[in-house]
């Protein structure tokens, strides 16, 4: 079984400053884990991914992650969020041995000028 | 590369009628689509997974007479939403897994339906 948990419902952060979205999964297996974007009524957009290799993951729009093994975590970072970032964001893991997509809850991220 | 659409993006219906949605994989061929369901801020919920060619498999709590999911070619899926009722209102996102390398999961617009 595999199981992400996006523990804030919100974040809400000045433009100009760091943003952090958390994440922690779980899996049986080695993960492959992800971060979409979503803005109103549309579908997923996608940021970033960790397949394998280096532990921090360069994304879209500025944004990186850093996968921790010890910590099953996979964070979503970006050092200088602007208005436009406020939107849903969803992690999401599956297991190299599948190929199905398990999701976390969502953040919503609200940025304010 | 990798766009996947879909059609359309609004549907509004009486409620005891039938809606299709499309997935189209525009630039790849896609072997297995996926549908999902997403509430009002809520999460992505996996509906269905289709493979081209064979019968989709459902996950647990869907009904696959309500869903109806036809995958006809590597670039096309459909989900009918038969004799539709006020609580199928919903946003139905498809997803397709491209064919070579990683199999990675692209991700359609989205279809927001609303039953009368």
């Amino acid at each position: 079984a595999q199981s992400v948990a996006q523990p804030e419902d919100q974040v809400n952060v000045a433009e100009g400053n760091p943003l952090t979205v958390k994440c922690t999964y779980s899996v049986s297996g080695n993960p492959y884990l992800f971060w979409y974007v979503q803005y109103p009524n549309r579908g997923l957009q996608f940021l970033l991914k960790y397949i394998t290799g280096d532990n921090l993951v360069k994304g879209s729009y500025g944004f990186e992650a850093e996968f921790n093994k010890s910590q099953t975590s996979f964070h979503l970072k970006k050092p200088s969020a602007l208005v436009s970032d406020s939107a849903l964001y969803f992690c999401a893991v599956r297991d190299v041995n599948d190929y199905k997509l398990s999701f976390g809850a969502g953040t919503t991220v609200t940025v304010r000028a | 590369g990798a766009v996947v659409s879909q059609h359309p993006s609004r549907v509004i219906c009486k409620s005891g009628t039938s809606v299709k949605i499309e997935c189209r994989s525009l630039d790849f061929q896609a072997t297995t689509m996926f549908w999902y369901r997403q509430f009002p801020k809520q999460s992505l919920m996996l509906m269905a997974t289709s493979n081209e060619g064979s019968k989709a498999t459902y996950e647990q709590g869907v009904e696959k007479d309500k869903f109806l999911i036809n995958h006809a070619s590597l670039t096309l899926s459909t989900l009918t939403v038969t004799s539709a009722h006020p609580e199928d209102s919903s946003f139905y996102i498809c997803s397709a897994r491209s064919r070579g390398g990683f199999n990675e999961q692209f991700f359609g617009p989205g279809t927001r339906l609303t039953v009368l």
